[in-house]
This record gives structure tokens, C-alpha cells and sequence, in this order.
């Protein structure tokens, strides 16, 4: 069965800390991955692509280890804002259950 | 910036009775996607859409459920006879491609079944 795992949560950090997620997949043949974040009772929004060579936008890094078969996210000086669930997806079908963030001032 | 639209945005039903949820994708997309989130829970894949058919649907998309796209822009699911379970959020998804691209979601129709 192709599924995507995931730490639930929730993970409380203090405001400015660096956070990582890390996401486990079993479908070694999984072409493409994608963060998003869901806040409460709202639709999931494209955090960033997950590439091979490992991509950063802004404050986010994202790496992928197709060895191990583990997708992670990088949040530095972390915000208020960024309290949300962190999804992790292979392709667009399988979703993980999500990692929930709480930042504290 | 274009958006995935959707309405209702709640939607309040009785069991057994037929719903239909309504969905305008973005206008240069050709994939178009239907998810369910019931409370609390992950994000489940419903079906895919391309090219006026079905290319795939998950374990959840039985007989009780059907997809359209009746005219050039409207993209539609349908739940026939809703129960109780059938509560849940149901997001709509475009794409512009399968696989690679990332999915633009509506934000989504609130379904209760009574």
C-alpha cells in the first residue's frame, strides 16, 4: 500500500527557533513531493516543491533522500504565522496526515 | 491571481438525499481533482479528471459518487443517497499537469449529512 507518514504532532517551538519535519514514503517509484500548509478548517496551500537537489524559499529548505525514501522541511527564525499543519504529498494523490507546528512567543 | 472556486461553501443535507457540489477550476488547467477531509483527519483523494473522463479515483469512489464537467468552465461532484459518514470537507484541486505540478485548491464545501 503507497503511503506517506508523518510525525503528528504538534510540535511547540518558541518564536525565531529553526523546526524540521521530516515525512517517510513507500513508493520507491515517486517521481514528485510537495509541502503545503493547511490552517484550521481552511483548504491546503503549496508550501514549496520538493526537488532532488534539495530547494530553499526564503526561510524553508526542503530536501529529498530518495536512498532512505524521507522528504524534510526547514523552517529558520520561525513566526507566528507559521503555526499551521505541514503536509507532506507524493504526487498528488497520497497526502500524509500532517505535522502540526504551534509557535509560541 | 486566478483561484479554484467553489459553492456551496456549506452545505446542509439530510441522509439519504442527493448533493451536488460545485467547483469553476482555473481557466488554463487540465486536471482537475476531487479530495475529501473529514474532521480532524487527512486529506483523501476522491478522483482525477482529465480530457471529460475519470483517469483515476481512489478506493472511496464507489457507485454513490460522480463527477462532470457539464459546460466549459463548471467541474461538479455528485453524492447520491449521503449518509451519515459522507461529512467531511470536499475540496476541489486544478492542475496544469499530472505528477509534477502542484495542485491550486478551491476553498472548499462543507458537507453535513443529518
Amino acid at each position: 500500500r503507497k503511503e506517506v507518514e508523518q510525525d503528528p504532532g504538534p510540535f511547540n517551538v518558541p518564536e525565531g527557533a529553526t523546526v524540521a519535519f521530516n515525512c517517510t514514503y513507500s513508493n520507491s517509484a515517486s517521481q514528485s513531493f510537495f509541502w503545503y500548509r493547511q490552517d484550521c478548517r481552511k483548504e491546503p496551500k503549496l508550501l514549496m516543491s520538493v526537488y532532488s537537489s534539495g530547494n530553499e524559499d526564503g526561510r524553508f529548505t526542503a530536501q529529498l533522500n530518495r536512498a532512505s525514501q524521507y522528504i524534510s522541511l526547514l523552517i529558520r527564525d520561525s513566526k507566528l504565522s507559521d503555526s499551521a499543519t505541514y503536509l507532506c504529498v507524493s504526487g498528488q494523490l497520497i497526502w500524509g496526515a500532517g505535522t502540526k507546528l504551534i509557535i509560541k512567543p | 491571481e486566478p483561484e479554484v472556486t467553489q459553492t456551496p461553501s456549506h452545505q446542509v443535507t439530510q441522509m439519504g438525499q442527493e448533493v451536488i457540489l460545485r467547483c469553476v477550476p482555473i481557466s488554463n488547467h487540465l486536471y482537475f481533482y476531487w479530495y475529501r477531509q473529514i474532521l480532524g483527519q487527512k486529506v483523501e483523494f476522491l478522483v482525477s479528471f482529465y480530457n471529460n473522463e475519470i483517469s483515476e479515483k481512489s478506493e472511496i469512489f464507489d457507485d454513490q459518487f460522480s463527477v462532470e464537467r457539464p459546460d466549459g468552465s463548471n467541474f461538479t461532484l455528485k453524492i447520491r443517497s449521503t449518509k451519515l459518514e459522507d461529512s467531511a470537507m470536499y475540496f476541489c484541486a486544478s492542475s496544469v499537469d499530472r505528477g509534477n505540478s502542484p495542485l491550486h485548491f478551491g476553498n472548499g464545501t462543507r458537507l453535513t449529512v443529518t
